[in-house]
């Protein structure tokens, strides 16, 4: 059972913007910095979003992040038919309940 | 190109040991961390553990779920990282993929290999 909460599954039509949450507590997003991984079907998950809000090279801008408190959020505009996959957030964190590092629960979109 | 490429998976029955590896190119590799994620079938992703640069100490963290059963170690002069399972239960049946670590202002994950399969059974 993860630490980290997200929506089960988002849908949007194309061209549209979805938004991802990710809920924790001040053990985990509150004190540290999030990433969020993107894992397309039947592939290795790969890093979206950094530190945050930054963009390893060759990520569009069309992806967004920020934190608030104890909740981040993965903001995707413009949605392609390509976007749809699975979305990951994660982030240390210091409870001995789980591991030093723990990934969300998973977002799912569909793209309509 | 930078890349981690894990092998060793396979069927191995409840129990016993198996020992992954993941061979790791393009990059220095003892200057990062080196984690382990899994993922059943299915369903979402779990941190397994990891180990830091020698610069960092070379020390280890793993899951709750695992500790005291895998040993994650490191051979710098090899860029290899090995993953030890002991104990093996039938929910360890994961994939489990090899994953370079990187440090901004926090910790994230920027490189991941494609994965091994294992599966716990009898």
């Amino acid at each position: 059972q993860s630490v980290l909460t997200q929506p089960p599954s988002v849908s949007a039509a194309p061209g549209q913007k979805v938004t991802i949450s990710c809920s924790g507590s001040s053990s985990n997003i509150g004190n540290n910095y999030v990433s969020w991984y993107q894992q397309l079907p039947g592939t290795a998950p790969k890093l979206l979003i950094y530190d945050n809000n930054k963009r390893p090279s060759g990520i569009p801008d069309r992806f967004s992040g920020s934190k608030s408190g104890t909740s981040a959020t993965l903001g995707i505009t413009g949605l392609q038919t390509g976007d749809e996959a699975d979305y990951y957030c994660g982030t240390w964190d210091s409870s001995l309940s789980s591991g030093p590092y723990v990934f969300g629960t998973g977002t799912k979109i569909t793209v309509l | 190109e930078v890349q981690v490429v894990e092998s060793g998976g396979g069927l191995v029955q409840p129990g016993r040991s198996l020992r992954l590896s993941c061979t790791a190119s393009g990059f220095t590799f003892g200057d990062y961390a080196l984690s382990w994620v899994r993922q059943a079938p299915g369903k979402g992703l779990e941190w397994v553990g990891f180990i830091r640069s020698k610069a960092y100490g070379g020390t280890t963290e793993y899951a709750a779920s695992v500790k005291g059963r895998f040993t994650i170690s490191r051979d710098d002069s090899k860029s290899i990282a090995y993953l030890q399972m002991d104990s093996l239960k039938t929910e360890d049946t994961d994939v489990y993929y090899c994953t370079r670590g990187q440090y901004g202002d926090g910790y994230y994950i920027d490189v991941w290999g494609k994965g091994t399969t294992v599966t716990v059974s009898s």
